[in-house]
């Protein structure tokens, strides 16, 4: 079964520009969750993503969007990019159906801000 | 709210040495806790997690973690780490939704363990 899979993997971007991710979780998932890492702050929920419908989101501005479309797959985008938004950016899938699903993640997507 | 500390960010051992990686999380109600690892330049990786059922639990490479409810710790243990073992590693504690699990995970700040061959 492939993996959780985000494109593209490395990319620069000048502030106040905005940037578009895309995740495709692994097949059958229905849940997908994004993530912000950085050396300073750590791992940082962002949201999550089910059937469609954001069912959590995290603390970051209204910037930072997403989208998940009918076959599960997902898009994250941020507006006016700032400086500080140089971060990878990690998508996770699980299926969410009962109590003891695994989360697994991609390779994360690599935002330089310049 | 809730969060997870981890209590050791920076931990250098040398092969062979026995590990433990202590972690607590805050949350009175059902969770389910992971530890991830991320190798230096990979993407994260499941190490082992625990659901409900026996709080021992062991995981890939070796690793086992044991569930204190009373202590709300999930602390990682290793009895003989080898070099390949550099990593960072993250506990992380997911909440439920109804009967579910959502995908929300809320980490720890991450200890980076480094092994001296």
């Amino acid at each position: 079964k492939a993996g959780v899979t985000q494109t593209p993997r490395y990319l620069i971007k000048t502030r106040g520009q905005q940037v578009t991710l895309s995740c495709s979780p692994i097949s059958g998932h229905r849940s997908v969750s994004w993530y912000q890492q950085t050396p300073g702050q750590g791992l940082q929920f962002l949201f999550e993503y089910f059937s469609e419908t954001q069912r959590n989101k995290g603390n970051f501005p209204g910037r930072f969007s997403g989208r998940q479309f009918s076959n599960s797959r997902s898009e994250m985008n941020v507006s006016t990019l700032e400086l500080g938004d140089s971060a990878l950016y990690l998508c996770a899938s699980s299926s969410r159906t009962g109590s003891g699903n695994t989360i697994y993640f991609g390779e994360g997507s690599w935002l330089t801000v310049v | 709210a809730q969060s997870v500390s981890q209590h050791n960010h920076h931990v250098i051992l040398s092969e062979a040495a026995s590990l433990e990686l202590g972690c607590n999380y805050s949350y009175g109600g059902t969770v389910n806790l992971f530890w991830y690892v991320q190798y230096p330049g990979q993407h994260l990786q499941l190490l082992l997690k625990y659901f409900s059922g026996d709080p021992l639990v062991k995981g890939i490479k070796g690793f086992e973690a044991e569930f204190i409810k009373s202590k709300f710790s999930f602390n990682l243990r290793k009895p003989s780490v080898q070099w390949s073992d550099t990593a960072e590693y993250f506990c992380a504690v997911n909440s439920l939704y109804g009967s579910s699990n959502t995908g929300k995970l809320i980490f720890g700040q991450g200890t980076t363990l480094q092994v001296k061959p």
